[in-house]
């Protein structure tokens, strides 16, 4: 079946460290995409990438790092310059810039603070 | 400029009741709309989707929403709420720009179910 797969599921921070969180999809979608989810709150964009070779900052970009080496690839760094990065994150895609089409999401990668 | 309203945070019916979630929505021209639902430590599933076919759009689980152009609102409805309603449910719309399409997403509204 095709899908969105988020890893790890939970992950763990140590003050100073860069962590890597991994998105792969096999639904061949152009589009990919970083929200950012905080207790009780909705979604805030993080990042966003129309194409391969290409990602735009969303609202909440700072502290945050992709890249989009591969259509299938959407990974998110969260840096040690992100002081707050307790969340919950969610990777998400569609098919294409202009595709009208709803958006397909993982499961989520928790982060915590060691 | 487009947003998106849920206008209530939190809604709790009876299992057995019909369910109401409320959503209006800003936009100079016509939307694209969607509601998801969100489980505890889960992402968010399509419920059903408005992109300017029929205005009553029926979705998974029972659910279903209206899209009234002149209310500006796309509120989804069920019959009959079951204990597994229970969730985050989020309203959503397609902004776009030069770049391609973002979805603003409403600040959700969490359904309870009582037994």
């Amino acid at each position: 079946d095709g899908g969105i797969t988020q890893s790890p599921k939970y992950l763990f921070r140590k003050e100073g460290q860069n962590v890597t969180l991994s998105c792969e999809q096999n639904l061949n979608h152009d589009a990919m995409y970083w929200y950012r989810q905080d207790p009780g709150q909705g979604l805030r964009l993080i990042y966003y990438s129309q194409i391969v070779n290409d990602f735009q900052k969303g609202d909440i970009a700072e502290g945050y790092s992709v890249s989009r080496e591969k259509k299938e690839s959407f990974p998110l760094t969260v840096t040690s310059a992100q002081k707050n990065p307790t969340a919950f994150y969610l990777c998400a895609s569609t098919g294409s810039q202009y595709s009208n089409q709803p958006q397909h999401f993982g499961d989520g990668t928790r982060l915590s603070i060691l | 400029a487009q947003s998106v309203t849920q206008l209530d945070s939190h809604v709790s019916v009876s299992e057995g009741t019909p369910v109401l979630l409320r959503c209006n929505y800003s936009s100079s021209y016509s939307p694209s709309l969607f509601w998801y639902v969100q489980h505890p430590n889960k992402g968010l599933q399509l419920l059903l989707k408005y992109t300017s076919a029929a205005t009553l759009v029926k979705g998974i689980n029972g659910f279903e929403a209206e899209f009234k152009k002149s209310e500006t609102s796309f509120h989804l409805t069920k019959p009959s709420a079951h204990m597994s309603d229970a969730a985050e449910y989020f309203c959503v719309v397609i902004l776009r720009d030069n770049y391609g399409q973002n979805f603003v997403f409403g600040p959700g509204t969490r359904l309870s179910v009582l037994p």
